[in-house]
């Protein structure tokens, strides 16, 4: 089946840095790519969908200068956490997919943590 | 009321048994998708349906559009399908997934 990646799994940073995640759709073309953040226990939660070549559609709530998202390449997206705070601390996974109406294929996400 | 809501929250299982978990949704929708979330927290996709039935090795999803309702079966469940559960469904006016709030499944041996 179709395999996404993400990278790193994990990190851990200090309270001001910013954290880079890349999110690689490994043997197909991702049209489309989205990113989640999951508390623990809860459900995921959407914070924007990014289309190659265009700029990222964020949720309300979500501030974009916050999240940067780039979706340069048909195999990769990145979401960078800038000026990172405790409260930024989550699992952020993507997902990629090929086309509207076809299935979403999930990275195994990256848990961040800041200090 | 949540858009889409799942049941049981927990379930727990001896080896061997059939297990069943639910998915009632309010909105209209293109397709639903049955994900497994292991306690690492990796996604898995098992299945993405918009009518009819699914079978995927010990899996198996039905949906019926009428009633706005999905099932998840497992046949004889082993511990390694301990994970989390969840339906997730795509609206008709959008390609955004709308998440139940999972379903927490343990079997033990």
């Amino acid at each position: 089946g179709a395999v996404v990646s993400q990278h790193p799994s994990w990190v851990i940073c200090k309270s001001g840095t910013s954290v880079k995640i890349e999110c690689r759709s490994l043997d197909f073309q991702a049209t489309t790519m989205f990113w989640y953040r999951q508390f623990p226990k809860q459900s995921l939660m959407l914070m924007a969908t990014s289309n190659e070549g265009s700029k990222a559609t964020y949720e309300q709530g979500v501030e974009k200068d916050k999240f940067l998202i780039n979706h340069a390449s048909l195999t990769l997206s990145t979401l960078t956490v800038t000026s990172a705070h405790p409260e930024d601390s989550s699992f952020y996974i993507c997902s990629a997919r090929v086309l509207i109406g076809e299935t979403q294929y999930f990275g195994p996400g990256t848990r961040l943590l800041v200090l | 009321k949540n858009e889409v809501e799942q049941s049981p929250q927990n379930l727990t299982a001896q080896e061997g048994e059939f297990i069943t978990i639910n998915c009632s949704y309010s909105v209209g929708i293109s397709a639903l998708h049955w994900l497994q979330q292991h306690p690492g927290g990796g996604i898995v996709s098992l299945f993405m349906l918009s009518s009819g039935k699914k079978k995927h090795g010990r899996l198996i999803a039905t949906i019926n559009i009428q009633e706005k309702h999905s099932s998840l079966h497992i046949t004889a469940s082993h511990p390694r399908d301990s994970a989390v559960y969840i339906c997730a469904v795509i609206g008709w006016n959008t390609d955004k997934l709308i998440f139940g709030t999972g379903t927490r499944l343990q079997v033990f041996p």
